[in-house]
C-alpha cells in the first residue's frame, strides 16, 4: 500500500505554544484529511483539503495541501490542554481509498 | 443524521471463537472501510466495500478474516477462530458516493476486541 510518513511521532509542549506536524509521501494524493483521536474514541475529522496549494482553517487549526500533492501540514496555534490527543493525516488515493499516517501524539502541559 | 454506528463497543472472545463486528454507515453513504488499530499505533487499512461488493481487500489477512456489506443491513467484519493477536480496536469509516472528488471518510467509535 501507499506509505505516509508522519512526523513528529510525539510532541510535548507548553500551553499557549504553536504546534506543527506534517505528512509526506512518495505518491500523489487527491485529498488530504486530518483527524484527531482521543483515548477510547474513533478519529474525528478536523480538516479536509482537496486542491494542491489549498490552505484551510478551522478555528485555531490550519492545514495546507502541498503543491506537489505529496505532502500536507497541520498547524495548531495557541495550544490548550484539550488539544491533547493523536493527530492522523490521511491521503485519498485511487478513488476513495484512504491511507493513514502513523500519528502524532500531542501532549500539552498546562 | 446519525454518525457511523459500530457495535458492540467492546467484545471479549475466547481463543477459537468467532467475532462479528457490525458497522452501520452514515445515511446516504454507500462506501465502508474497515481499519485495525493496535495500542499506540496508527490505523491499518483492511478492506474497502461498497454495497454487495468488495472493492479492495488488500489489507485483510488471507485466513480467518472476511467482510461483507449486504444490500440491506450493516457491514460485518467476521473473524473466525480468534487468536490473542487479533486483540485490537477495529474501526469502520464510511464515505458518500464513490468516483467523486472531494470525498471524506467519517469514523465510528470502534469495537475493542479482546481475545482471552
Amino acid at each position: 500500500g501507499q506509505q505516509l510518513n508522519q512526523s513528529p511521532q510525539s510532541m510535548f509542549i507548553q500551553e499557549g505554544e504553536d504546534v506543527s506536524m506534517n505528512c509526506t509521501s512518495s505518491s500523489i494524493f487527491n485529498t488530504w484529511l486530518w483527524y484527531k483521536q482521543e483515548p477510547g474514541e474513533g478519529p474525528v475529522l478536523l480538516i479536509a483539503l482537496y486542491k494542491a496549494g489549498e490552505l484551510t482553517s478551522n478555528g485555531r487549526l490550519t492545514a495546507q495541501f502541498g503543491i506537489t500533492r505529496k505532502d500536507s501540514f497541520l498547524n495548531i496555534s495557541a495550544s490548550i490542554p484539550s488539544d491533547v490527543g493523536i493527530y492522523f493525516c490521511a491521503g485519498e488515493y485511487n478513488f476513495n481509498k484512504f491511507y493513514f499516517g502513523s500519528g502524532t501524539k500531542l501532549n500539552v502541559k498546562p | 443524521n446519525a454518525g457511523v454506528m459500530q457495535n458492540p463497543r467492546h467484545l471479549v472472545r475466547r481463543r477459537g471463537q468467532e467475532a462479528r463486528l457490525r458497522c452501520s454507515p452514515m445515511k446516504g453513504h454507500s462506501h465502508v472501510y474497515w481499519y485495525r488499530q493496535l495500542p499506540e499505533e496508527g490505523l491499518k487499512f483492511m478492506v474497502y466495500l461498497q454495497k454487495e461488493n468488495i472493492i479492495d481487500e488488500s489489507g485483510m489477512p488471507k485466513e480467518r478474516f472476511s467482510a461483507e456489506f449486504p444490500k440491506e443491513g450493516p457491514s460485518i467484519l467476521r473473524i473466525q477462530q480468534v487468536v490473542r493477536g487479533d486483540s485490537a480496536a477495529y474501526f469502520c469509516a464510511s464515505s458518500p458516493l464513490g468516483q467523486a472528488m472531494n470525498t471524506e471518510a467519517f469514523f465510528g467509535q470502534g469495537t475493542r476486541l479482546t481475545v482471552v
